[in-house]
């Protein structure tokens, strides 16, 4: 597998609060790309990045942001958790934007109550 | 907006019986990936079509892509306990960035 890792791996906070997930990766891939994934939904894109300091909205961007200082690491945010948030979140990176193999985080549970 | 449906949603199997799973994209996709997702794990690439009416194997599966370039379908021969896990498709929209992943389709084989 890739060096993908994101922090935290599980996480509960409360409706309202700001959260910030990272997203780390060592295979110095251009792309990379935040999903969250949900029953019956299979995964959706959050946000993705084509490079340091350029992202674009995906298909559930509402609510999330992201930031990418760093070609090793990608930030997404909650600005304020809504209980609609809770998810598992996947990050994962590539080198070649939609036409290649996407390498997987091991994701990171969040829990908004 | 685009969808990428898979059918069936659940599929339980005893072990040594085929498997096929149905992926239709309500638009024109560049190319489809396919995706193994183990119970508690992430995602894994299996494979990548990109030609109208292309078939790949490995081993017991097999990939096809559709004419149109809007469906999919993975088919396992002879399943085993390891092929446990969500299969998913995917694929970007024919323009633009956007990366769109199917609705899976979780199989368990009974040994």
């Amino acid at each position: 597998d890739a060096g993908i890792t994101q922090s935290p791996r599980h996480k509960v906070t409360e409706t309202g609060t700001p959260v910030t997930l990272r997203c780390h990766q060592t295979e110095n891939h251009r792309y990379m790309y935040w999903y969250r994934q949900d029953p019956g939904h299979g995964l959706r894109l959050i946000h993705y990045s084509y490079g340091v300091k350029d992202t674009d909205k995906g298909e559930v961007s509402d609510g999330y942001s992201v930031s990418r200082s760093k070609t090793e690491d990608f930030l997404l945010t909650l600005e304020s958790a809504t209980s609609s948030q809770t998810s598992v979140y996947f990050c994962a990176s590539n080198d070649r934007d939609s036409a290649g193999e996407q390498y997987f985080g091991p994701g990171t549970r969040l829990t908004v109550t | 907006g685009q969808q990428v449906m898979q059918i069936p949603q659940y599929q339980h199997v005893q072990e040594g019986e085929d498997f096929t799973t149905y992926c239709n994209s309500s638009t024109t996709l560049s190319n489809i990936q396919w995706y193994k997702q183990r119970p508690g794990g992430h995602p894994v690439f299996l494979i990548q079509l990109v030609k109208s009416g292309e078939v790949k194997k490995q081993k017991r599966l097999t990939f096809q892509f559709g004419e149109a370039k809007k469906n999919s379908s993975l088919h396992i021969t002879a399943t085993q306990t390891t092929d446990v896990g969500t299969y998913f498709c995917a694929g970007p929209e024919n323009t633009g960035n956007q990366f769109y992943f199917g609705t899976g389709t979780s199989l368990t084989v009974i040994p």
